[in-house]
């Protein structure tokens, strides 16, 4: 079993539709969970990143984190096309050194 | 720009030959990173350095990976006797290394690799 687990999808929505993605996990030393953008044949790019459990938003985004279920959420409104992209979720033990836990990857794809 | 560069941005190789990836991090970046990402799979850990030194080199998955950074900047992944399975993009991430509290990982495009 994998640490870290994501749907690989794809999956595809309507522009303007709210999307959810989420990952879980088995690790519960994992302290920092991080969600990343990557387009194709580009790096991964970081969009937000929460410490510990909660919520935290950042415009159309928000992210949410539940460690008593080892459970984490991103949620897009108002999508885009311009949002069609792999999300991945990663995640890691310390914030300032080591090394990122990465789920597979979500293919989303925002139709107009 | 001044962001993480990586060259060459494909490499095309024969099984059995020896490769080199090179990155290039952000300015100022004490630690560098190594991940292995192939098709439809999230990125894995290879390497870490925290300066000029492997400070975590757990994922490198056997000994014809090396990875040097002799002056605390450029890196090199080395692939010897190249395998198909080998073949996959190669990504390099910079950050910094400030005490307490979360870095930021900055990653490059990647190499595509491709053994033959």
């Amino acid at each position: 079993q994998k640490e870290v687990e994501q749907d690989p999808g794809p999956l595809s929505v309507p522009e303007g539709a709210i999307v959810s993605l989420n990952c879980t996990y088995s690790n519960s030393a994992f302290q920092y969970f991080m969600w990343y953008r990557q387009y194709s044949r580009k790096g991964p790019e970081l969009l937000m990143y929460t410490y510990s459990s909660g919520n935290k938003e950042d415009g159309r985004f928000t992210a949410q984190v539940d460690k008593s279920s080892k459970y984490i959420s991103l949620f897009i409104r108002d999508s885009q096309p311009s949002d069609s992209a792999t999300y991945l979720c990663a995640m890691m033990i310390s914030g300032n050194t080591g090394k990122l836990i990465f789920g597979q990857g979500t293919t989303l794809q925002v139709k107009p | 720009g001044a962001g993480v560069s990586q060259t060459p941005s494909n490499k095309v190789t024969e099984k059995g030959k020896y490769v080199e990836l090179r990155c290039d991090p952000i300015s100022g970046h004490t630690a560098l990173y190594w991940y292995r990402q192939s098709l439809g799979q999230g990125p894995e850990f290879l390497i870490y350095f925290q300066g000029t030194g492997a400070a975590d080199d757990s994922g490198l998955p056997n000994d014809r990976f090396f990875a040097v950074r002799p002056e605390g900047s450029v890196s090199t992944l080395k692939i010897q006797r190249t395998e198909r399975g080998d073949s996959a993009v190669y990504l390099c991430a910079s950050s910094l290394l400030l005490a307490g509290g979360y870095n930021e990982q900055f990653f490059g495009p990647g190499t595509r690799l491709t053994v033959l």
